[in-house]
């Protein structure tokens, strides 16, 4: 079963610093991956995704993630950490569980906190 | 709005009480998800409609849950006899083709009392 570890429930940054948000997945198959950012009392919104392809996918608001497929890593960064950062982020990995069900499994997510 | 829209944005109850989600999600997408967030945790996938067909449920869904959506359209997520465990945030996602990312909606907040 395909499952997502994000490493640090809290990452706190300065503002104009770089941002680093962990995720690392498991997969028997060649897995689609995606962040997402939740601000509270909201849903989801879709930061960038891999299916396949260039393994450096760029995003909105700055965000980039890069498959390592060796490393089964699929990190966020951001070069320059911004207050409107903060707010909690979503790793996912969608996994096929027979015909046309794919479904996203999601890490616990990573609250960003950005100090000015 | 082209957006996923879901209804109410919050819902407190007494326990015991049923209630009743709706989701509206994009027109074009014919896969429809729910999920359910508790406070300090990712989505769990609850269950999943491929047009008016519910092809998935997930252990989480309960005897006292039933999901419908009878057009292909807009689903609702009904709890009976609620529990103080029930509260969370209900989310509701959809999404065209098997590659592309889920479209969110704002979520129904439930709080049982």
């Amino acid at each position: 079963a395909q499952s997502v570890t994000q490493l640090g429930s809290h990452v706190s940054v300065s503002e104009g610093a770089l941002v680093l948000l962990r995720c690392n997945y498991s997969s028997s198959v060649p897995p689609y991956l995606f962040w997402y950012v939740q601000y509270p009392n909201q849903g989801l919104q879709l930061l960038l995704k891999y299916t396949t392809g260039a393994t450096l996918v760029k995003g909105i608001n700055g965000f980039e993630a890069e498959f390592k497929k060796s490393e089964t890593s699929f990190h966020l960064t951001k070069p320059s950490a911004h207050m409107s950062d903060a707010a909690e982020y979503f790793c996912a990995v969608i996994t096929n569980s027979g015909g046309s069900n794919y479904k996203l499994t999601f890490g616990k997510g990573t609250l960003l906190t950005v100090n000015p | 709005d082209t957006g996923v829209s879901q209804n109410p944005r919050h819902k407190i109850t007494k326990r015991g009480q049923n209630v009743t989600f709706r989701c509206d999600p994009i027109s074009e997408h014919n896969r429809l998800y729910w999920y359910r967030q508790t406070l300090g945790q990712g989505p769990e996938f609850l269950t999943y409609f491929q047009n008016e067909a519910q092809l998935e449920k997930s252990r989480l869904l309960s005897d006292r849950f039933s999901a419908e959506r009878p057009k292909g359209s807009f689903s609702t997520l009904e709890i009976q006899r609620t529990e103080q465990g029930d509260s969370a945030m209900y989310l509701c996602a959809s999404r065209a083709g098997a590659g592309d990312g889920y479209t969110f909606g704002s979520g129904t907040r439930l709080t049982v009392v």
